[in-house]
């Protein structure tokens, strides 16, 4: 059973911190992770991928992931209240057909 | 570019009813899955189609079944509604990376409600 696992939340942050979302999974066969933000609502908008080990940044997000403690993280640098939303992430294997596994989604508030 | 399309939006049905919901892909994708997300949960994975045949199923029961068209677009199709079935229907399309996996993009979904 392919597991990943997110602190419910909500984590409340104020305009213009850093918000840290972290996320664990099961699978160490696991090659490609991702960040949705899901507004109350709406469907999950894909955010953020990874598959390499070490840091990746696309504006004020940046995305880290850590194979051999099977841990991904999410920093949202300089919060602002529209960052308000739940935040998911999926693993998944690659190859044949790809099925990412979700976690619950962390809720991130934050305030002005 | 279009993304993905879903319909209806909005649906409400009283339970042992029948349901279809519809999905159309990105355009240049020809793979669709289909999840359930409950309140308060993540998506959980329905079932996949590719080339017009179900390529993957989760862990839904024999009443959850599907359809793939030649143009891609998909059908999800829930038999004898339960209460339980109440949730957002997401479609979800897929472009092939290089490495080998996909990057999933969903739709608006349709939220279902069962009386």
């Amino acid at each position: 059973q392919k597991e990943v696992e997110q602190n419910s939340g909500p984590l409340s942050v104020p305009e213009g911190a850093i918000a840290s979302l972290n996320c664990t999974y099961s699978d160490r066969g696991s090659q490609s992770f991702f960040w949705y933000r899901q507004y109350s609502g709406k469907s999950p908008e894909l955010i953020m991928s990874i598959y390499s080990n070490g840091d990746k940044e696309d504006g004020r997000f940046t995305a880290q992931l850590n194979k051999a403690s099977q841990y991904v993280s999410l920093l949202i640098r300089d919060s602002q209240p529209s960052d308000s939303a739940t935040y998911l992430c999926a693993v998944a294997t690659s190859g044949g057909s790809y099925i990412p596994t979700f976690g619950r989604g962390t809720s991130l508030i934050v305030h002005p | 570019d279009a993304g993905v399309t879903q319909s209806p939006t909005h649906l409400i049905k009283t339970r042992g009813q029948q349901v279809t919901l519809r999905c159309s892909p990105k355009s240049g994708h020809d793979t669709v899955s289909w999840y359930q997300q409950a309140l308060g949960q993540g998506p959980q994975f329905i079932f996949q189609y590719y080339e017009e045949e179900e390529r993957q199923r989760g862990n839904f029961p024999d009443r959850f079944s599907g359809h793939q068209f030649p143009n891609y677009s998909s059908e999800l199709n829930v038999n004898a509604l339960l209460l339980g079935d109440s949730a957002l229907y997401l479609c979800a399309s897929s472009a092939k990376l290089r490495n080998g996996g996909d990057t999933q993009y969903f739709g608006p979904g349709t939220r279902l409600t069962v009386l």
